[in-house]
């Protein structure tokens, strides 16, 4: 009974680099949402997704940030040109329909030097 | 702007008591309310979910929800020193019922 997964757990990135966060969710779930969670803040909503559409991308940064649900494959946030300011874990969750409760995954610390 | 707001403690009870953990929220329109419990540098696990006002009860926990004063609580009876965690308050509905905003959460320690 695998819940939500998601890889790698930690990231290490320099500057200028790319990250590519990975998130499988639960069997049965077609829907998809990332959070941020920065250091002492809370968590906040980036996106929202369902397999091949970007259902809401309000909380996404409006640069270097995306996010994908392809057909076949895991949900992919990506962040190009990471800064400092980028290090957070983001943590993905899903659900089976939009409006039911959403589980999460373990997360991925992200850490950019 | 929606808001939710909970004290940030930390909030200190003995083993055995009970544990009391507040949350307001500001957008009238939310319809589902969610505490989570984070431990220190893991995931957000759900707690309970509560719809309609009034309590819901599922084991040591009780949630209360009062819509008119936007105003949800938790309660842990019994507490261990297990319950040590960040409790987050998460609140969707309104114009968008998929996005959860979540409270910055309260760190509950329980002393044995």
């Amino acid at each position: 009974n695998a819940g939500v997964m998601q890889n790698p757990r930690h990231l290490v990135r320099r500057r200028g680099q790319e990250a590519r966060l990975r998130c499988s969710p639960m069997k049965g779930h077609s829907h998809v949402y990332w959070y941020r969670q920065l250091p002492e803040e809370g968590l906040k909503f980036m996106v929202y997704l369902q397999k091949e559409n970007i259902i809401d991308e309000s909380g996404m940064p409006k640069e270097r940030f995306s996010a994908e649900f392809p057909k076949e494959g895991p949900s992919i946030l990506r962040i190009q040109q990471v800064v400092r300011g980028d290090s957070a874990a983001y943590f993905c969750a899903s659900s089976p329909i939009s409006l039911e409760t959403q589980y999460f995954g373990p997360g991925t610390r992200l850490l950019v030097l | 702007q929606k808001e939710v707001e909970q004290n940030s403690g930390p909030l200190s009870v003995p083993e055995g008591a009970i544990a009391s953990l507040n949350c307001t929220y500001s957008d009238r329109g939310s319809q589902s309310f969610f505490w989570y419990r984070q431990y220190s540098g893991k995931s957000p696990e759900l707690i309970m979910f509560i719809y309609s006002n009034g309590d819901k009860e599922d084991g040591r926990f009780t949630a209360q929800l009062n819509k008119a004063s936007q105003y949800v609580s938790l309660l842990i009876r019994d507490s261990q020193p297990s319950d040590s965690a960040t409790y987050l308050c998460a609140v969707n509905g309104g114009g968008s019922n998929y996005k959860l905003t979540f409270g910055k959460g309260t760190l509950l320690t329980v002393n044995p």
